[in-house]
């Protein structure tokens, strides 16, 4: 089944406490992207990449990493975690960055609470 | 400040009502898409418009590109409980993706 997988669903953690989300999709998609979704603003793109090796970042890029070492795997990486990056988080990729006939396709996210 | 804005924020309707969910921008976009995310899960793709005018039917719910490719609306028949969710327009004005900031909308029995 073509899927984005996300891990882990729920994470608390303590601030300063270094973790990593990991996310894999197994569609051979050379375009992926971190997203962040809070109450009224949306969803907000923290980075993307085109493709191995190949990141930039999105709106919200403070505060994350990224590396894309393999294709089917774009980690997001969070140094020094901090309260106000509490939020949802969701991976996504697609085929190309931006096509009619390539849609953007979630992970189920993983809610993130810094305490 | 949002590049796509939508409107209304929420909107909690009966069943069988009608409604319509807009999604505008300043900027001009090659095609735009719309998502829906249900509680607990990722968006989804529903559908994606193309050219100026264009007019897509999906079921029930009708999706509109205007003429200048700056804004889209989504109108929803006959509204169903199962249409319950936050729906996301999206798209890429030449530099990045971005989404609207969502309408959040309830269909009660």
């Amino acid at each position: 089944e073509a899927q984005v997988t996300q891990n882990p669903r729920y994470l608390i953690t303590v601030t300063g406490k270094k973790l990593t989300v990991t996310c894999s999709q197994n569609m051979n998609h050379e375009y992926m992207s971190w997203y962040r979704q809070d109450p009224g603003l949306g969803l907000r793109q923290i980075y993307y990449s085109m493709n191995v090796e190949v990141t930039d970042k999105g709106d919200v890029p403070e505060g994350y990493k990224v590396s894309r070492k393999e294709k089917r795997n774009f980690p997001l990486i969070l140094e020094s975690p901090s309260p106000n990056q509490t939020s949802l988080y969701f991976c996504a990729s697609s085929s190309n960055l931006f096509g009619y006939d390539s849609p953007l396709h979630f992970g189920n996210g993983t809610r993130l609470t810094v305490t | 400040t949002q590049l796509l804005e939508q409107s209304p924020q929420f909107l909690s309707i009966q069943e069988g009502e009608n409604l319509t969910v807009y999604c505008n921008s300043s900027s001009v976009f090659s095609s735009l898409q719309w998502y829906r995310q249900e509680p607990g899960e990722g968006p989804v793709l529903l559908v994606t418009v193309v050219t100026g005018g264009e007019v897509k039917k999906l079921k029930r719910l009708t999706f509109q590109f205007g003429d200048a490719r700056k804004d889209s609306s989504l109108h929803i028949t006959a509204a169903q409980p199962g249409d319950t969710g936050l729906y996301l327009c999206a798209g890429d004005p030449g530099n990045q993706f971005y989404f609207g900031t969502g309408t959040s909308l309830t269909v009660i029995p």
